[in-house]
């Protein structure tokens, strides 16, 4: 079945460290973005890509990284510089987002702070 | 910039209910229209998407309309079930990706 697969589903990390998130697809979508969820808020965009080995920032990119090598894959890197990184990742694909496409999601990844 | 605003909060009716949730935006350019789905905990799930072109979208028991004269859409869930409680969000899109309202907190009652 082709889906979205993120992990982990929990993430746990120190002070001063960097954590990484995956976000593989195998819909042969040429977009994909992350978005974070605070309890009882929308989803906010940090960062997407229009296709491979190019990304922009989105409205809350401080703090985060990501790279674009491979069409399936859009890691996501919460730095040291994000102060406030407890929240729900979520990692979301579509055909291209120009296009009126619905975007699918995977089953996201819980961070916390030790 | 787009801001999408949905009410009510939060929502509680009796099972076999009609009901409507309702969805606003600030840019009347936009582009389309989705609603989705999330269980807690759970990643979202499309439900419904309007194309800029069209003004209203079904699938089974729900019907999802877009007026963008006015800014606002409706989703309209007939004869409610246990199983639909869940949080519905509703996000558009201009020239920039999808800007996603906080969502409606739905609990059908048996």
């Amino acid at each position: 079945d082709g889906g979205i697969t993120q992990s982990p589903k929990y993430l746990f990390r120190k002070e001063g460290q960097n954590v990484t998130l995956s976000c593989e697809q195998n819909l042969n979508h040429d977009a994909m973005y992350w978005y974070r969820q605070d309890p009882g808020q929308g989803l906010r965009l940090i960062y997407y890509s229009q296709i491979v080995n190019d990304f922009q920032k989105g409205d809350i990119a401080e703090g985060y990284s990501v790279s674009r090598e491979k069409k399936e894959s859009f890691p996501l890197t919460v730095t040291s510089a994000q102060k406030n990184p407890t929240a729900f990742y979520l990692c979301a694909s579509s055909i291209d987002w120009r296009d009126s496409q619905p975007q699918h999601f995977g089953d996201g990844t819980r961070l916390s702070i030790l | 910039k787009q801001e999408v605003t949905q009410i009510p909060a939060a929502l509680s009716v009796p099972e076999g209910e009609n009901l409507v949730l309702n969805c606003s935006f600030t840019d009347s350019a936009i582009y389309n229209l989705q609603w989705f789905r999330q269980d807690p905990g759970k990643g979202l799930t499309s439900l419904l998407l309007i194309q800029s072109s069209q003004r209203e979208q079904t699938s089974g028991r729900l019907n999802a309309s877009l007026d963008k004269s006015s800014g606002r859409s409706t989703l309209y869930i007939a004869a409610s079930q246990p199983g639909d409680s869940a949080t519905y969000l509703c996000a558009g899109s201009g020239n920039t990706p999808l800007v996603f309202g906080k969502g409606t907190r739905l609990s059908v009652i048996a």
